[in-house]
């Protein structure tokens, strides 16, 4: 079945400092992938997706590119600030296009924590 | 904007009660979702519904039950509550007009079971 690895938190950074928040994962055929960001006491929402290879999602600073190769979507920004503080979930679809009901599969969440 | 509601942001219950937790949408869109979230867990699939009176179920169906009696509403049913499902509990939709699969997420409902 389909599967979502990400790494474990927390993640500490200071203000400024270079983000890297890795995901790999575990699918048949060609799965669209997202990051989805969650702040403090709200619901998820969607930061940015990729939908074949190759492709490098951007929102906010934030950038991830698609590496079937090493079946990765590893998330970065170059200089995160104390409003990026929140917990990031690596999530994939295993088809590009929209079914009745696709469905997501999600990581485990990667909570980041910013400091001035 | 795609707006979903939940009934509660906090819940607490005890053990044995029937819970209802309600997700209401503004618009007909037809996909909506139920998950619950837990630390080191990540979100799980519990069930889906792709229409009015229909349901498939999730990842983790065990303990729960849905209803969509209407377009706008799907509600998760906790038959007997039992302490295990304290959780936080996320409902989503996916908008037919959207392309690919990317999911509304509404606010949450945290729910404690004592």
């Amino acid at each position: 079945g389909n599967s979502v690895t990400q790494m474990e938190g927390p993640v500490t950074l200071s203000e400024e400092a270079f983000l890297t928040i890795n995901c790999t994962y575990t699918a048949t055929g060609y799965p669209s992938l997202f990051w989805y960001v969650q702040y403090p006491g709200e619901g998820l929402q969607l930061l940015l997706k990729a939908t074949k290879a190759d492709d490098k999602g951007s929102n906010k600073g934030f950038e991830a590119t698609y590496r079937k190769e090493t079946t990765s979507f590893h998330l970065e920004k170059g200089s995160v600030q104390v409003s990026d503080s929140a917990v990031y979930f690596c999530a994939l679809s295993d088809s590009p296009y929209t079914g009745t009901a696709s469905k997501l599969t999600f990581g485990t969440g990667t909570r980041l924590q910013v400091t001035l | 904007d795609v707006k979903v509601t939940q009934s509660s942001r906090y819940l607490v219950k005890r053990t044995g009660e029937k819970v209802f937790l309600e997700c209401v949408q503004d618009m007909d869109h037809e996909n909506m979702f139920w998950y619950r979230q837990d630390p080191g867990l990540g979100l799980r699939l519990i069930y889906f519904s792709y229409d009015v009176k229909m349901k498939e179920k999730g990842d983790i169906p065990e303990g729960y039950s849905v209803s969509r009696e209407k377009k706008e509403r799907f509600s998760l049913i906790l038959e007997s509550a039992s302490t295990n499902q304290t959780s936080m509990y996320l409902c989503a939709i996916k908008p037919l007009s959207v392309s690919y699969n990317e999911q509304f997420f509404g606010p949450g409902t945290r729910l404690t079971v004592l």
